[in-house]
């Protein structure tokens, strides 16, 4: 069975300064990896996901991951927040290969300050 | 293009109630589909997920069921809701395993459901 774990449950972070949200993830298989956005009272929106080739994926919004095999992590990157960010964000895994069924972490709350 | 619907937006149920949430996705024909359930502090929690119609598969043992009736609806149940039942309720679909659209391996998500239950 596959599960993930973000480590932070929440990241308070000035406006303009880097953010990193982690990410490790636990599957005897190969896995696709996703990060997604929530912002209040809505659902999921994809920012980014990993599925195999270059470990470093761009998403929208500014953010980009490196999926670490040795590691087992997939953690979440942007190099200058906006207060825009403010959201929760999920990191999810799913087996790269059988049923599709998408494994959630706990979220990290990002709150960035002006 | 896609879309998926979610209602209703907010529900407050007493008790011993019973619980109907639909789900429906346009645009598309045998979606994989998923309900979660969101509590404060705890993640996204998978509840069922369906790969067709009739076909449902329960990751939590609990006081909720799930249908899916039509290629392209999902139903969350309940006879009889419970406080613990209360939370943010997440209906999605995918595009189900078919290496043709294997760059589309996401999960899209309806807009949720908002359950009270006092």
């Amino acid at each position: 069975a596959q599960s993930v774990t973000q480590l932070d449950s929440q990241v308070p972070v000035f406006e303009e300064a880097p953010v990193e949200l982690r990410c490790n993830y636990s599957s005897s298989v190969s896995v696709y990896l996703f990060w997604y956005v929530q912002y209040p009272n809505q659902g999921l929106q994809l920012l980014l996901k990993y599925l195999s080739g270059s470990t470093l994926v761009k998403g929208i919004n500014g953010f980009e991951a490196e999926f670490n095999k040795s590691q087992t992590s997939f953690h979440l990157r942007k190099p200058s927040v906006h207060i825009s960010d403010t959201a929760e964000y999920f990191c999810a895994v799913s087996k790269a290969s059988g049923t599709y069924k998408y494994i959630f972490g706990t979220g990290t709350r990002l709150k960035v300050l002006a | 293009s896609q879309t998926i619907h979610q209602w209703p937006a907010t529900l407050v149920q007493p008790v011993g109630s019973p619980l109907s949430l639909e789900c429906t996705v346009e645009g598309t024909s045998n979606p994989n589909l998923y309900w979660y359930r969101q509590a404060a502090g705890r993640g996204l929690q998978l509840l069922f997920y369906s790969v067709g119609i009739g076909q449902i598969s329960s990751e939590v043992p609990q006081n909720l069921s799930a249908s899916r009736p039509q290629d392209r609806q999902f139903i969350l149940s309940s006879k009889k809701l419970l406080l613990s039942d209360s939370g943010f309720y997440l209906c999605a679909w995918g595009w189900g395993r078919n290496p043709v659209w294997a760059m589309n391996t996401e999960a899209f998500f309806g807009q949720g459901t908002r359950l009270t239950v006092v």
